[in-house]
């Protein structure tokens, strides 16, 4: 019930293109999911993130959208750059518990120019 | 500037070598977290740590120890006993105060054993 799944564990976009990272989870517990950004040998870094009171939050060209019913939450990224390859993560948190994120295995994004 | 800093960058250890990577944050948060991350395995939670002088096991934490006698200050030991410590290890601190939920990453040392 802790587990956060994420799929694909690689993708390969065109630039210009939507890239899409999709992520599960089971436990209704949960009540703060972000989506994080990692590029080599750096530290992850926060992209969005959303409670689960709202459908869907855009920041730029980032979107996360998120489905209460069916325990799912995604990422789009409109007109993908070659700036945005990169490892993303998403995670949740039980937030008022105080709990550590669960992390999904991270998608590899790679933006073809 | 404020933030989270961790050292080394890069540590090499002889096997049947205890090694302390070292996490210091001034962001004021009470929180602080480490993760292993090796490669298609995501970030795996090691300890925590809500409040000084306290801090909970995670998934992985056989192998390993810490301590929190300072706010700032969360160090992890990787001691002998853990069998497999090649991997890079990442440090986060959050407030853990009503609204605040972001959690900010140091940028990592990458541990070797040799």
């Amino acid at each position: 019930q802790q587990q956060v799944k994420q799929s694909p564990q690689s993708l390969i976009v065109q630039k210009g293109g939507i890239s899409i990272i999709n992520c599960a989870y089971e436990n209704t517990a949960f009540d703060y999911f972000p989506w994080y950004q990692q590029f080599p040998g750096k530290g992850p870094a926060l992209l969005i993130a959303i409670r689960p009171d709202v459908s869907e939050k855009k920041e730029g060209r980032f979107t996360i959208s998120f489905n209460k019913s069916a325990k799912q939450f995604s990422l789009h990224i409109m007109d993908s750059q070659p700036g945005d390859s990169a490892t993303y993560f998403c995670a949740a948190r039980i937030f008022q518990a105080g709990t550590a994120l669960i992390f999904g295995k991270g998608t590899t994004l790679s933006v073809s120019s | 500037d404020g933030g989270i800093t961790q050292s080394p960058k890069y540590l090499f250890r002889k096997e049947g070598q205890n090694v302390t990577l070292s996490c210091e944050q001034n962001l004021n948060h009470d929180a602080m977290y480490w993760y292993r991350q090796d490669p298609g395995q995501g970030l795996r939670l090691i300890y925590y740590s809500q409040i000084v002088n306290d801090f909970q096991k995670g998934d992985i934490a056989e192998g390993y120890s810490v301590s929190r006698e300072k706010k700032e200050s969360f160090p992890l030991t990787v001691t002998s006993a853990q069998k497999n410590p090649t991997a890079f290890y990442l440090c986060a601190s959050s407030p853990i105060a009503a609204g605040g939920t972001e959690a900010f990453f140091g940028q990592g040392t990458r541990l070797t054993v040799v």
